[in-house]
């Protein structure tokens, strides 16, 4: 079946610090691939839709200089938080989607911000 | 807008049947899903059901859609120890679109 893998699984950095999280299809191409945040107790929040080669899409108040996206290759999305806060701390999971096919969902990165 | 409605919390005794119920607001919402999530793991999709059906069933899995209430369920028969997880429902437009989330229903299986 499709797999998809992030790295790291864990994180934890100091404020004022960025961290990048990688989002890997291994064994299909993926042109799109989506960024989804999940606080406690809470859905998932989608925050950008990346898709390779071109700039990424952001929801709605999510701050594009604060999380970099981006999708360089067909099977590598990458997610940089910038100058991570204590309110970035969260669970950042990434999907990918071998058009026109359903979503397959990385298993997250649970970042802590100290 | 776009809105999943779902409780947060169900407890189940090991061997009945767990009925996990969603409602939406989107009514053209096309497909609907519903996923697991096991403990610090991502999303696995269970099944999903196109809105031009009524049912699904795929195994112990039943999925039941009224479109008219705009309300989904998820049973699930026999209920076992592994079921223990968070069961995610989700609707989208198309299989291509983005899908929006409800904020997951904790199943509990009491022995």
């Amino acid at each position: 079946g499709a797999v998809v893998s992030q790295h790291p699984s864990r994180v934890i950095c100091k404020s004022g610090t960025s961290v990048k999280i990688e989002c890997r299809s291994l064994d299909f191409q993926a042109t799109t691939m989506f960024w989804y945040r999940q606080f406690p107790k809470q859905s998932l929040m989608l925050m950008a839709t990346s898709n390779e080669g071109s700039k990424a899409t952001y929801e709605q108040g999510v701050e594009k200089d604060k999380f970099l996206i981006n999708h360089a290759s067909l099977t590598l999305s990458t997610l940089t938080v910038t100058s991570a806060h204590p309110e970035d701390s969260s669970f950042y999971i990434c999907s990918a989607r071998p058009a026109p096919n359903e979503q397959f969902f990385g298993p997250g990165t649970r970042l802590t911000v100290l | 807008g776009e809105d999943v409605e779902q409780s947060l919390f169900l407890s189940v005794r090991e061997g009945d049947s767990s009925v996990i119920n969603c409602t939406y607001t989107d009514s053209s919402s096309t497909y609907l899903y519903w996923y697991k999530q096991e403990p610090g793991a991502g999303l696995q999709l269970l099944t999903y059901i196109f809105s031009n059906m009524d049912m699904k069933q795929d195994q112990r899995l039943t999925v039941l859609l009224n479109k008219k209430d705009k309300h989904l369920s998820l049973r699930i028969a026999d209920t076992q120890t592994g079921d223990s997880a968070i069961y995610f429902c989700a609707e989208s437009m198309n299989r291509d679109d983005k899908i929006i989330f409800g904020k997951g229903t904790r199943l509990h299986i009491l022995p």
